[in-house]
């Protein structure tokens, strides 16, 4: 079975440039979560899809970071502008739906503001 | 809100003895508490995981207690070995969307 896959997996932008991830999640998995990792730090979830719809963005910084999830399988999340505080991983998991389900991870997209 | 803490930060152990990692939640709601393994520029990967239906699970040398009264649990890994060392970090379901909040994560190093 086929894991989940991020694209790309290293990112270098100056601030106040426009960047955007892609991950395709395990067939047939319901929920897709994009999380931000910080060196350091455990994840951090930003926003959670149910097929295409948003389950929980509260934690997503909306004034600069978009995500979306048109046809409930793969899903982009943007960042426009960047700032330096950006610099992390960025995490894409999928489980077959969010209750008491083990999440899988992507192997991540490094992003660096410089 | 939510909050999961998780301790030690660093924990350093001779090949061979047990290493103990402990969270604490907040919500008394969460039902789900995985622990994920992270080698350093890796995905993080299920190691085990309890549900709140049982207090224990044990799967070869890795085992994971429960305390739902006390909001606790924990990770234990017997018979310690190099390739043991990674950063472990614990996670809660909670809130109404079953998020999953991550502890701060335990940098464990396993001497030969």
């Amino acid at each position: 079975e086929a894991g989940v896959a991020q694209s790309p997996r290293y990112k270098i932008i100056e601030k106040r440039q426009s960047v955007a991830f892609w991950c395709n999640p395990i067939s047939g998995h319901a929920t897709l979560y994009w999380y931000q990792q910080i060196l350091g730090q455990g994840p951090k979830l930003l926003i959670q899809f149910q097929n295409n719809g948003v389950v929980d963005d509260s934690q997503l910084p909306k004034d600069r970071f978009s995500a979306e999830r048109l046809k409930g399988v793969d899903s982009t999340l943007k960042i426009q502008p960047a700032k330096l505080e950006d610099s992390a991983v960025y995490l894409c998991a999928s489980s077959l739906v969010s209750d008491q389900e083990t999440q899988y991870f992507g192997p991540g997209t490094r992003l660096l503001v410089l | 809100g939510e909050n999961v803490e998780q301790h030690p930060s660093t924990l350093s152990v001779q090949e061979g003895d047990s290493a103990v990692i402990k969270c604490t939640y907040s919500d008394s709601a969460s039902n789900y508490f995985p622990w994920y393994k992270q080698e350093l520029g890796k995905r993080p990967q299920l190691i085990i995981d309890i549900r709140s239906n049982v207090g224990e699970k044990k799967d070869q040398r890795i085992a994971v207690t429960l305390n739902k009264t006390a909001k606790h649990f924990s990770l234990h890994i017997t018979e310690t070995q190099p390739e043991d060392s990674a950063v472990y970090f614990c996670a809660a379901e909670e809130g109404t969307h079953n998020d999953m909040r991550f502890g701060a994560g335990t940098r464990l190093t396993v001497k030969p």
